[in-house]
């Protein structure tokens, strides 16, 4: 069975651009959230979402959006990029046993 | 707040020298503790979960335990292929949703 499947695996992105990032869940998984993980430290939460609905927002910034969509993918929206935000964005799906499984990452580099 | 404080932030270890990682936490009231593992440039791979202090779980060379205030993950002889960073992340009763706290995680080296 396929894992979370993230796309793009890298992007570089300038100040002031904005990016989309793209997730997919474990086929039959209806939660997703979206952690930011900066070097060197754990994974910081910023959504989650369950059938369409937001269920949990971090403390991040309103540059910072989401959605998910009726297949239960789901993307990840950042607005006026900073070089504070390079990151790896990681998006993880969630079974009926609320344990949640991770894709490798988007791994976003602002210049 | 949720808080999750690892220790040590890294670790080097011989092949076959057991030893222990800590994740102290703070939580209003705990629904789960949770271990994962995490290779260099990859997504974290589920370990464990844990629920109520007492609670013990084992995969291959790897133990972890519960009490109210932390958990232990015991790494029994262990491997140069067991390196990697382990994080440790709590998920709050007060939580709507599945939000996870993580901590800072402990790098693990093991020496051939």
């Amino acid at each position: 069975d396929a894992g979370v499947t993230q796309s793009p695996t890298h992007l570089i992105k300038t100040r002031g651009q904005h990016v989309t990032l793209r997730c997919s869940p474990i086929s039959g998984h209806k939660s997703v959230s979206w952690y930011q993980q900066v070097l060197g430290q754990g994974p910081q939460f910023i959504f989650q979402y369950y059938e369409k609905e937001e269920r949990g927002r971090g403390n991040f910034p309103d540059r910072f959006s989401a959605r998910q969509f009726p297949n239960y993918s789901s993307e990840l929206n950042v607005n006026a990029l900073l070089l504070g935000d390079s990151a790896l964005y990681l998006c993880a799906s969630t079974d009926r046993k609320n344990i949640q499984y991770f894709g490798a990452g988007t791994r976003l580099s602002v210049l | 707040e949720d808080q999750v404080t690892q220790s040590p932030e890294a670790l080097r270890l011989q092949e076959g020298e057991s030893s222990s990682l800590n994740c102290s936490y703070t939580v209003s009231g705990l629904r789960g503790l949770f271990w994962y593992r995490q290779d260099p440039g990859k997504g974290p791979e589920f370990l464990f979960t844990l629920y109520s202090a007492g609670e013990e779980k084992e995969k291959e060379r790897l133990k972890a335990t519960l009490t109210k205030k932390e958990s232990f993950l015991h790494i029994t002889a262990p491997k140069p292929e067991d390196s990697a960073t382990y994080l440790c992340a709590v998920q709050a009763l007060e939580t709507s949703g599945s939000r996870l706290t993580f901590g800072e995680g402990t790098q693990l080296t093991v020496n051939p």
